[in-house]
């Protein structure tokens, strides 16, 4: 167990909905990663969060957001869902200063 | 642009004998590498790490070389056990930047 929890674990909705994804970081981690990974592809960095602010932007697309909030825990917004979304999305989380990252059980998406 | 590249998809050892997985990077700013163990259902495990001023680091049964003229890193596996059989992730950083590029991984099977 990493300590990092993701919710839900899966998730089924339609094209054009809008879902949330929901990622608390291990005691004491005050940074906060988003990854997607799609079928048999590598993890795909999204966007890093460090003390409540935007550190680090991957390729997330602008239908994406996220935030972190004061109680460090996280939310990836993904909006105008596409079949081509489905995929894993992973949160990690780390102190912010090292570089190892401790990662989530992941949130599996399926978009119909 | 795959600025991180397993060109092995799957690998297949005897128990007991060397696991080598290969990764190579195309990006000369990176200085921090990782890798990852990943089984199926759960999220990433942090492994090991390099930084660039060195060429190894041990831990345990787990050695990671890099050669950075050949831009090339590797993890060696000895012995490698059944237990180990896994999806490995090696990943780059550029220290600063936080933001982690991943290879697409290597499926290493340990046979009994």
């Amino acid at each position: 167990d990493s300590g990092v929890t993701q919710t839900p674990k899966h998730l089924i909705t339609a094209t054009g909905q809008r879902v949330t994804l929901r990622c608390s970081p291990r005691s004491g981690d005050l940074s906060v990663y988003w990854y997607q990974q799609s079928l048999d592809q590598g993890l795909q960095f999204l966007i890093q969060y460090y003390n409540g602010e935007e550190r680090a932007k991957g390729n997330i697309l602008e239908r994406f957001s996220a935030q972190q909030f004061p109680d460090l825990h996280s939310e990836l917004n993904l909006s105008s869902l596409e079949l081509g979304d489905s995929a894993l999305y992973f949160c990690a989380s780390s102190t912010g200063t090292l570089h190892e990252q401790f990662f989530g059980p992941g949130t599996r998406l399926t978009v119909l | 642009d795959q600025q991180v590249k397993q060109n092995s998809p799957s690998l297949s050892v005897q128990e007991g004998r060397i696991s080598i997985l290969n990764c190579d990077y195309t990006n000369s700013m990176f200085d921090y590498f990782l890798w990852y163990k990943k089984y199926p259902a759960e999220g990433p495990t942090f492994l090991i790490s390099i930084s660039s001023i060195k060429d190894k680091n041990e831990d345990g049964r787990f050695t990671v070389f890099l050669n950075k003229s050949a831009k090339h890193l590797s993890l060696h596996i000895v012995p490698s056990q059944p237990g180990d059989s896994a999806v490995y992730f090696c990943a780059a950083d550029t220290s600063g930047t936080y933001k982690y590029i991943f290879g697409t991984g290597t499926r290493l099977k340990v046979l009994a």
